[in-house]
């Protein structure tokens, strides 16, 4: 069965650094890959994913992600980060055949900003 | 459109009581989910349905029961709520079809307490 390892179960960063959010996933194929964000007491919000193709995605709010096959990562990058980014970030999986209607998600990574 | 919404959205029950959480989306997806979200664990599948009429065990449909009687709502029933179901819950839905279509749209949660 597939299974996504988000290693980091918290980062603080200062606002204007730069973020990098680990994502690893164990599957026999190349998988859709996602990054959703959720920020407090709200529901989550899909960031960007990977289907095929060029391995760097773009996502909204200024994140990219890029798919590394040979170490079956998925890492979310931001050049510099905004208070506004602090939020909990999923990293999730999905199948590209037989129970391809479901997604597996990470336990999440909390990111904190600091001034 | 107002996407997936989630009703209630705050809950507080007794142990053994019931209750029902409905979800309705307005974007006549095919799938809908429930999952539950607890500190440190992440989104766990609890069941899924993959059209009208239709659902699915997920990967923590203990204690809970499910329908799909209509496309577009799809509930979440307790019959004997404990208190280890204590939890929020969102409800997720995504189209029909490969690759793109694979994107979840989720609900704002509902937060249930059972004490």
């Amino acid at each position: 069965a597939q299974s996504v390892t988000q290693p980091d179960i918290h980062i603080t960063v200062s606002e204007g650094a730069s973020l990098e959010l680990r994502c690893n996933y164990s599957y026999g194929a190349t998988p859709y890959l996602f990054w959703y964000v959720q920020s407090p007491g709200q529901g989550l919000q899909l960031l960007l994913k990977y289907f095929s193709g060029d391995t760097l995605v773009q996502g909204i709010k200024g994140f990219e992600a890029e798919f590394k096959r040979s170490q079956s990562s998925f890492n979310l990058r931001k050049p510099s980060v905004h208070w506004s980014d602090a939020a909990e970030y999923f990293c999730a999986v999905g199948l590209t055949n037989f129970g391809n209607e479901k997604l597996t998600f990470g336990t999440g990574t909390r990111l904190t900003i600091i001034p | 459109n107002a996407g997936v919404t989630q009703t209630p959205k705050f809950r507080v029950l007794k142990t053994g009581q019931s209750m029902t959480l409905l979800c309705a989306q307005d974007m006549n997806h095919e799938y809908m989910y429930w999952y539950r979200q607890d500190p440190g664990m992440g989104l766990r599948l609890i069941h899924y349905s993959v059209g009208e009429g239709t659902t699915a065990k997920g990967e923590v449909p203990d204690g809970y029961n499910v329908s799909r009687l209509k496309k577009q709502n799809f509930l979440l029933g307790l019959e004997s709520a404990a208190p280890s179901q204590t939890s929020v819950y969102f409800c997720a839905s995504r189209g029909l079809g490969t690759g793109h279509s694979y994107e979840q749209y989720f609900g704002p949660g509902t937060r249930l307490t059972v004490t």
